[in-house]
């Protein structure tokens, strides 16, 4: 069964710092990986995908993620922070044979000016 | 419209009582997704729509939860005899097509119903 865990479920930095959210994932097939975004009182937003192309993914708002099969992991990154990044983020899992994707916990990211 | 709507936004209701969520995809999308979200814990699917038909609804966790999709277009969950755990946040998706392998088309969220039963 495909699965992800997401470290950390609230991860504070500076504004300007940089932002790292990690993702580590578990699936017998070759994943679809992604990054969603969700701020208070609002749906889910994908930030970016990884479908099996490129393993260093941009995504928007200066946001990426390097799929790295050995570490089964799937972590997102942005170099500088700004306040408006301040949301709660979810790593997903899917894959060619599911419908369903399968999501994280979440991480509430809190940047302080 | 421009997103995926999603009424009522909040609902209260009794343990014991039926209830019905309403999802309204964005236009054109034959593919509509139910999640749950619980407090701190990520969205989980409960069942997938492609067009009229239920394709996939291993996610629903018993027989009191039901979704229905007419005309293939708007959508509702019902849940019978709701009891307290079920509880939470409960999200619909849309996307242009449904395939298995989800990472081929985008999944747009809408912005979720609050249950709480009482």
């Amino acid at each position: 069964a495909q699965s992800v865990t997401q470290l950390g479920s609230h991860v504070s930095v500076s504004e300007g710092a940089l932002v790292l959210l990690r993702c580590n994932y578990s699936s017998s097939v070759p994943p679809y990986l992604f990054w969603y975004v969700q701020y208070p009182n609002q749906g889910l937003q994908l930030l970016l995908k990884y479908t099996s192309a490129a393993t260093l993914v941009k995504g928007i708002n200066g946001f990426e993620a390097e799929f790295k099969k050995s570490e089964t992991s799937f972590h997102l990154t942005k170099p500088s922070a700004h306040m408006s990044d301040a949301a709660e983020y979810f790593c997903a899992v899917s894959d060619h044979l599911n419908n369903d994707m399968r999501f994280g916990a979440g991480t509430r990211l809190t940047v302080k000016p | 419209g421009a997103g995926v709507s999603q009424t009522p936004s909040n609902k209260v209701t009794e343990k014991g009582k039926y209830v019905e969520l309403r999802c309204d995809p964005i236009s054109g999308h034959t593919a509509l997704y139910w999640y749950r979200q619980s407090l701190g814990q990520g969205p989980e699917f409960l069942i997938y729509f492609q067009g009229t038909g239920a394709a996939d609804d291993s996610g629903l966790p018993n027989d009191r939860f039901f979704a229905v999709r007419p005309e293939g277009s708007v959508s509702t969950l019902k849940i019978q005899r709701t009891e307290r755990g079920d509880s939470a946040v409960y999200l619909c998706a849309s996307s242009l097509m449904g395939t298995a392998g989800t990472g081929l088309v985008e999944q747009y969220f809408g912005p979720g119903t609050r249950l709480t039963v009482t």
